[in-house]
This record gives C-alpha cells, sequence and structure tokens, in this order.
C-alpha cells in the first residue's frame, strides 16, 4: 500500500482482556518497528523485525507482550491481560534497507489502546 | 547511543524562523544527526539528517558546527501546521531509532 496501515484505530478493552494490534507495511519494506507512545511522553522502542525474524525484542515490557510477522508482511502485536499501565498509542514503522537507515522509517498512524 | 538534550518546548509565531538546537557532546564518530516530526495523533515522520555542516531540504535547513556537539534545526517562516512535536536523534545509521522526549514547539497566530 501507499502508507503503513495499522488497525484498528482504536481500541477499548477490558482490564484482563487480550488484544491484537496490526501493522501493515509498505510493500517491499523488510524491517518493521513497534513502539509504544504514553500520553504527552516520547516513543519507546518495542520490537524490530528483519523478514519475519525478531533480532532485537529487547523493548518489550513483559512477557505479556508479544509479537510476530508473517514473511515480509503484516505484523501482530499481542498484550495479554491487558492491564492500566498498557494504555498508549502504538505506532508500527516500516523501512526499506536490510538494516533500516534513519531517515528511511515510515510510521503508521498509531492504534490508541485505552485499557479500562 | 549518544544521549541528546533539546528544550521542552517554544513558542512561537507565525511568519517567524524558529532555530530549536540539540545538544549532543558525546557525538561519535560514526553518528549522524536526524531529525523527526510528529504532529497530534499521527507518527513520526523523517524531516532532514545531516553529518557535517549545513543541509537544507524543502521543509528545514540543519546546522551543525565544525564540533558537532551540538546541531539546530531550522523552521523558516513557520505557520500554524507546523506546531508538533520535533526529536532530535543522533547515532549510527543503521541503529534502531530511540526516541527522547522531543521539543513541543507551539505556533502562535
Amino acid at each position: 500500500g501507499a502508507g503503513v496501515s495499522q488497525s484498528p484505530s482504536n481500541k477499548v478493552t477490558e482490564k484482563g482482556k487480550d488484544v491484537e494490534l496490526r501493522c501493515d507495511p509498505i510493500s517491499g519494506h523488510t524491517a518493521l518497528y513497534w513502539y509504544r507512545q504514553r500520553l504527552g511522553q516520547g516513543l519507546e522502542f518495542l520490537i524490530y523485525f528483519q523478514g519475519n525474524s525478531a533480532p532485537d525484542k529487547s523493548g518489550l515490557p513483559s512477557d505479556r507482550f508479544s509479537a510476530e510477522r508473517t514473511g515480509e508482511s503484516v505484523s501482530t502485536l499481542t498484550i495479554q491481560r491487558t492491564q492500566q499501565e498498557d494504555s498508549a498509542v502504538y505506532l508500527c514503522a516500516s523501512s526499506l534497507a536490510d538494516r533500516g537507515r534513519k531517515d528511511g522509517y515510515t510510521f503508521g498512524s498509531g492504534t490508541r489502546l485505552t485499557v479500562v | 547511543l549518544a544521549k541528546t538534550t533539546q528544550p521542552i518546548s517554544m513558542d512561537s509565531y507565525e511568519g517567524q524562523e524558529v532555530n530549536i538546537t540539540c545538544s549532543h557532546n558525546n557525538i561519535a564518530t560514526n553518528d549522524y544527526i536526524t531529525w523527526y516530526q510528529q504532529f497530534p495523533s499521527q507518527g513520526p515522520r523523517f524531516i532532514i539528517q545531516g553529518y557535517k555542516t549545513k543541509v537544507t531540504n524543502e521543509v528545514a535547513s540543519l546546522f551543525i558546527p565544525a564540533d558537532r556537539k551540538s546541531s539546530t534545526l531550522s523552521l523558516p517562516r513557520v505557520s500554524l501546521s507546523d506546531t508538533a512535536v520535533y526529536y532530535c536523534l543522533v547515532g549510527d545509521l543503521y541503529d534502531k531509532i530511540i526516541f527522547g522526549k522531543g521539543t513541543r514547539l507551539h505556533i502562535l497566530p
């Protein structure tokens, strides 16, 4: 597609439920990144995919968070047993090069997750 | 990763030139300086990148002194639509991006 697409754009869930967030990267972009942005804060790195492997998962905050990617396509970020502190905007970015240059990231508009 | 320091917030008026300075005293030889812009309810977008001296594109200019320990993003003749958060990033070109808190720029009419 023309840009990075994320769905849903908004998600309200009850504490303790599981949620899945989806990212459709730009076609042909091999690298994919997930970030989390809490209200009024900067972006926190969560995980990086190169193809369907994840060489850097260092930012996942707990074992309730997991992510997978199908080939060089869609990625899903799953949060199990959601907690109120998980409320944030979850942003996905993709880039063309095998090792994404800093000037080459294209971000989606994010999924706003609210845990009540 | 080089630590960066930039103002938390800035106000300016339409039509003015805005300069946002970022300090990065421990910048390494391989590090580049990259700026991203984030509008409300959107993901960040790349605006400019440089290694030394001056870089200019259709959006902004980036001034980097010889010692590279700081850099200044210059936005000419800002408008209300330039209200956004601006992130200064310093690091190897191919490392993943680590974002700080950025500078909240508020343009007033």
